[in-house]
């Protein structure tokens, strides 16, 4: 049974701060890789989507990498801003694409 | 145009309760998938259709959970005799589900379910 994992839980960065969340995943055939934004009481946001033979994708400050062999997505945030604050969550999709399986997240606070 | 739509965006009810929980999907969007979200951790994947048939529910927690997509739009999460286990938030989400072609899930804003 696929298992996704995200270090850190919570992290607490002052603004400018380059900064890594990261994600292990158990099962190595999987469709692709997704990050996600969610704030307090909203749904999630799509951030970046990796296919299963890609490596990395880049959306402005934001770089996410894959390593399928090993298991492991990073997400870089340069220059991180307040507005940054909110819960990251990693996703991967099981092979046949249905379903997203994500982790628990991880609770990014910026401070000014 | 508008994004995934969830109604209610709160329901407070009784154990034992019947409820039903609705999802408009973005026009257009053929593939609909529904999530559980309970306090600090991540979506649980329930079922997802692709038109009016689901096409994976391999993760209904049991026979009280059932959806439907009767004209391949609309969907309605329906939960029979309530538990209070099934307080969470439950998250809709649609995509254009194009065979084969790698894409993001749109996501709606959830339905906070309290069963008290």
């Amino acid at each position: 049974k696929q298992e996704v994992t995200q270090i850190p839980a919570a992290l607490s960065v002052p603004e400018g701060e380059n900064l890594v969340l990261n994600c292990s995943f158990t099962d190595s055939a999987i469709y692709n890789l997704q990050w996600f934004r969610q704030d307090p009481g909203k749904g999630l946001t799509s951030l970046l989507l990796i296919q299963s033979s890609q490596r990395e994708q880049t959306s402005g400050r934001l770089n996410a990498s894959l390593d399928k062999s090993s298991g492991r997505s990073t997400l870089y945030i340069a220059a991180s801003q307040p507005g940054d604050s909110a819960t990251y969550l990693c996703a991967v999709a099981n092979q046949a694409g249905t379903a997203l399986i994500f982790g628990k997240g991880t609770t990014l606070s910026v401070s000014s | 145009g508008a994004g995934v739509s969830q109604t209610p965006s709160n329901k407070v009810t009784e154990k034992g309760k019947y409820v039903e929980l609705r999802c408009d999907p973005i026009s257009g969007h053929t593939a609909l998938y529904w999530y559980r979200q309970s306090l600090g951790q991540g979506p649980e994947f329930l079922i997802y259709f692709q038109g009016t048939g689901a096409a994976d529910d391999s993760g209904l927690p049991n026979d009280r959970f059932f959806a439907v997509r009767p004209e391949g739009s609309v969907s309605t999460l329906k939960i029979q005799r309530t538990e209070r286990g099934d307080s969470a938030v439950y998250l809709c989400a649609s995509s254009l589900g194009s065979p084969g072609f790698q894409e993001t899930q749109y996501f709606g804003p959830g339905t906070r379910l309290l069963v008290l």
